[in-house]
């Protein structure tokens, strides 16, 4: 059984950092590209980052790009995402989530449960 | 960057009924477009992939249609568990955007 499990999420004062890591088990974690996507309360989703099999290639959205920063240990099966510089419009339901091929480029079949980060002085 | 549109933003509908929610996107995506369900307190679920392909398990009420930049998703019977948002997505080399979302509910 697939599970992603994610952790680090937390109220956090504007200006400052956390780190989200995502636990991945019951599939071959360097087989397929992996994605955090976010939702903000009460507000629909909004892809934030996706990084390929082997790390090799990566993207941002617009809203975070040069703040937030995707990275996966293979060895550890788990994804991370550091968040620098957070603002109040970061807060949200952060999901893990596993795409359906290696280059991320398909659909997204599997998703965590999410962890909230709370931006707020 | 694209940009996605989807409509009506919520409908209400009795069981039975036929359900029918329009995605556009701001260029052509050929058929690189996505449909998610998700209900009240959990994560979302892929129902359809590359515009009309069925995920496994997923039931044959479920369908969608459409190329490059109109898409359409269909509910052919709605059933008290299809209450839902909706969300379309399209990907572009490991570039995704998400519709606004179609909230769906009982008449």
């Amino acid at each position: 059984e697939v599970q992603l499990v994610e952790s680090g999420g937390g109220l956090v004062q504007p200006g400052r950092s956390l780190r989200l890591s995502c636990a991945a088990s019951g599939f071959t974690f360097d087989d397929y590209a992996m994605h955090w996507v976010r939702q903000a309360p009460g507000k629909g989703l909004e892809w934030v980052s996706g990084i390929t099999w082997n790390g090799g290639s990566i993207g941002y959205a617009d809203s975070v790009k040069g703040r937030l920063t995707i990275s996966r240990d293979n060895a550890k099966n788990s994804l991370y995402l550091q968040m620098n510089s957070l603002r109040p419009e970061d807060t949200a339901l952060y999901y893990c989530v596993k795409d359906r091929e290696r280059y991320g480029n398909y659909y997204f079949d599997q998703w965590g449960q999410g962890t909230l980060v709370t931006v707020s002085s | 960057d694209i940009q996605m549109t989807q409509s009506p933003s919520s409908l209400s509908a009795s069981v039975g009924d036929r359900v029918t929610i329009t995605c556009q996107a701001s260029q052509d995506i050929a058929n690189y477009l996505n449909w998610y369900q998700q209900k009240p307190g959990k994560a979302p679920k892929v129902l359809i992939y590359d515009v009309s392909n069925l995920e496994t398990g997923v039931p044959s009420r479920f369908s969608g249609s459409g190329s490059g930049t109109d898409f359409t998703f269909t509910i052919s019977s709605l059933q008290p568990e299809d209450i839902a948002t909706y969300y379309c997505q399209q990907h572009d080399n490991l570039l995704f955007t998400f519709g606004p979302g179609t909230k769906v509910d009982l008449k």
